[in-house]
């Protein structure tokens, strides 16, 4: 069970690039999430999803995109790389979407635009 | 809106001591999550507090939550190196632990 996993580790971007970020889960999860995290903040929730075809934005989606063709993975999209979006990004699974149990993370992708 | 408030942000410790840290939060919930999460690594739950008046305790870590209050607290005993750690405090949007709306982070360090 490798559980969360996420690619790349690390990526640089010049400003105005695309690129997509992957998650995928093995634990048959039907809930997944898209977090950034900043320096001396909290998680920031971008997008997320509650099964195959569905997905929702959150507190932050401008600038990225995301879709759910299988229960597996959940892509994330950057469209047009900006400073701004230097952060790093997190996955996050849960098995039941009503909040008895906890949400499962992968290793995160660290992102830098310049 | 929702807004989840921690604090302290940085607490500096002496092994051998006890601490809380608080999260506060705006608006109603019945559950609160907490999680750990080391320098330059992933995020690892903790506890999940489901229910007012619930606690949970994990070896030097004890957990409470006052939904009356919008108050959940962290208390840290006979603290060790080991806990070092940036702890944080999650509020869901409703009912799902999809959507979690994050404070701020308390960073713990421990010296021996």
């Amino acid at each position: 069970n490798a559980g969360v996993t996420q690619t790349p580790k690390f990526q640089v971007l010049k400003t105005g690039q695309s690129m997509t970020l992957q998650c995928a889960q093995d634990m048959n999860h039907e809930y997944m999430s898209w977090y950034r995290q900043d320096p001396g903040m909290g998680l920031r929730l971008i997008h997320y999803s509650v099964g195959a075809g569905i997905t929702d934005q959150g507190e932050v989606p401008n600038g990225y995109n995301v879709s759910r063709s299988t229960t597996e993975d959940f892509p994330l999209r950057l469209l047009s790389a900006a400073p701004s979006q230097t952060s790093v990004y997190f996955c996050a699974s849960s098995y039941k979407g009503t909040g008895e149990d906890e949400q499962f993370f992968g290793p995160g992708t660290r992102l830098t635009v310049l | 809106e929702l807004k989840v408030e921690q604090n302290p942000l940085f607490l500096s410790m002496q092994e051998g001591k006890n601490y809380t840290i608080y999260c506060n939060y705006s608006t109603t919930s019945d559950r609160l999550y907490w999680y750990r999460q080391d320098p330059g690594k992933s995020l690892e739950s903790l506890f999940v507090l489901l229910s007012n008046g619930a606690v949970k305790q994990e070896g030097r870590l004890m957990a409470s939550l006052d939904t009356k209050a919008r108050l959940s607290t962290l208390h840290i005993t006979a603290a060790v190196h080991d806990l070092s750690a940036t702890y944080f405090c999650a509020v869901p949007r409703g009912y799902s632990n999809y959507q979690l709306i994050w404070g701020a982070g308390t960073k713990l360090i421990i010296k021996p």
